[in-house]
């Protein structure tokens, strides 16, 4: 079965510094991966998505994510953060098993900016 | 491109009554639509997969006499609350989607439901 897995919970930065936050997946297939941003009672945002081109995706925002196959990875970065981007992250895989495209969530991230 | 409306973004109804959401794929036809509930500070949790014209198909322990979903166009899914209780109150959101094209997933607005 796919899975994606985010390591943190929370992330805290201060405004400015570096962004990191990381997913790891599972997928019997080659996958297609995406990062969504969701903002307090707010749909999901779609920030960029890999789909088997380029393993570094650039979305909006200023953020981008490195497909890394070697190490399951798909870790969302951005070098200065604004405190705008306080949101929950979640990242997504899909595109697995048996032809199946439902996605499958990760339990999010919360990034938490300070001034 | 590629807007999904989610309507209404928020509704409080009585114990008891029926709420209905709304899910349209403005500028795309959607194969397929996924509605979704998220609790607070919680994942979302996939509730059902609709398909034009045909029967949704539930996640296990989503009671589908209760969520009711109606796909009957490329454009349009909706999700009936029937008979609402307090503990069906929560955030509830749809997405869309163009399969087999890796597309991405578009997301409606969501809706909070609060059932008094």
């Amino acid at each position: 079965a796919q899975s994606v897995t985010q390591l943190d919970s929370h992330v805290s930065v201060s405004e400015g510094t570096p962004v990191l936050l990381r997913c790891n997946y599972s997928s019997s297939y080659s996958p297609s991966l995406f990062w969504y941003v969701q903002h307090p009672n707010k749909g999901l945002q779609l920030l960029l998505k890999y789909t088997s081109a380029a393993t570094l995706v650039k979305g909006i925002n200023g953020f981008e994510a490195e497909f890394k196959k070697s190490e399951t990875s798909f870790h969302l970065t951005k070098p200065s953060a604004h405190m705008s981007d306080a949101a929950e992250y979640f990242c997504v895989v899909s595109g697995g098993e048996g032809g199946s495209y439902i996605p499958t969530f990760g339990r999010g991230t919360s990034l938490i900016v300070h001034p | 491109g590629a807007v999904v409306s989610q309507h209404p973004s928020w509704v409080i109804c009585k114990s008891g009554t029926s709420v209905k959401i709304e899910c349209r794929s403005l500028d795309f036809q959607a194969t397929t639509m996924f509605w979704y509930r998220q609790f607070p500070k919680q994942s979302l949790m996939l509730m059902a997969t609709s398909n034009e014209g045909s029967k949704a198909t539930y996640e296990q322990g989503v009671e589908k006499d209760k969520f009711l979903i109606n796909h009957a166009s490329l454009t349009l899914s909706t999700l009936t609350v029937t008979s609402a209780h307090p503990e069906d109150s929560s955030f509830y959101i749809c997405s869309a989607s163009v399969l087999s094209t890796n597309y991405g997933y578009t997301f409606g607005s969501g809706t909070r439901l609060t059932v008094v």
